[in-house]
């Protein structure tokens, strides 16, 4: 699997942007880029996922590096709710087809701590 | 929308026992997954279930078994419990054959093991 590379935990103060790096140097063309965060007592949850072009939604937006070799999640404006473990993870599509989709690899990811 | 759920959502065993989790996919979906959470540390991945069988499976030994109904729901069996299997242990639902396909988590199932 390819790996990322993440900080092991941020600091942020509230209601200011935030920008979570991650480094996918072994990136293949297959591999999309997907971000999820787990809050306190949740399991994970879905954020944001790309391939090549930035991304935006309603919770965040996706840069990613012209050589896809690194990434950045950013919330625009942090709230206290944004504090969380970040997991940056290569899904590889290669092998999608009618039956399943490809496992999720998790790291430890980038802690979040949202100053008030 | 329920979206996932995991029943239950707390468990003590005793070391040797067997434990059976369960989980219903979100509404739609067809694709289970099993994660192992230790704490401190990211889910790891079990199992994944489509179509009733067992199509994917990460590094975890023949105690780990499960099950998919043809309602898309899912059982995880662990047999002979050791202290080491004390983790959060997360089900997540998607629609298999996606390209998008983002997973679906339950707020997972702890077990304890004593």
């Amino acid at each position: 699997d390819a790996k990322t590379t993440q900080p092991n935990s941020m600091e942020s103060n509230e209601e200011e942007p935030v920008h979570l790096p991650c480094n996918h140097s072994t990136i293949s063309g297959t591999d999309y880029i997907h971000w999820y965060r787990q809050l306190p007592s949740q399991g994970p949850e879905y954020v944001i996922h790309g391939l090549t072009s930035n991304v935006n939604n309603r919770m965040a937006s996706l840069a990613i590096a012209e050589d896809r070799k690194s990434s950045t999640l950013i919330l625009h404006r942090a709230t206290l709710r944004d504090a969380a473990v970040y997991y940056c993870i290569l899904r590889d599509v290669s092998g999608i087809s009618n039956f399943g989709n490809e496992k999720l690899t998790f790291g430890t990811g980038t802690r979040l701590t949202i100053i008030p | 929308d329920a979206g996932v759920t995991q029943s239950p959502t707390h468990l003590i065993k005793t070391r040797g026992q067997q434990v059976t989790l369960r989980c219903s996919p979100k509404s739609g979906h067809d694709t289970v997954s099993w994660y192992q959470q230790a704490l401190g540390q990211g889910p790891q991945f079990i199992f994944q279930y489509y179509e009733e069988e067992e199509r994917q499976r990460g590094n975890f030994p023949d105690r780990f078994s499960g099950h998919q109904f043809p309602n898309y729901s899912s059982e995880l069996n662990v047999n002979a419990l050791l202290l080491g299997d004390s983790a959060l242990y997360l089900c997540a639902s998607s629609l298999a054959g996606t390209l998008r396909a983002e997973a679906f988590f339950g707020q997972g199932t702890r077990l304890t093991v004593v």
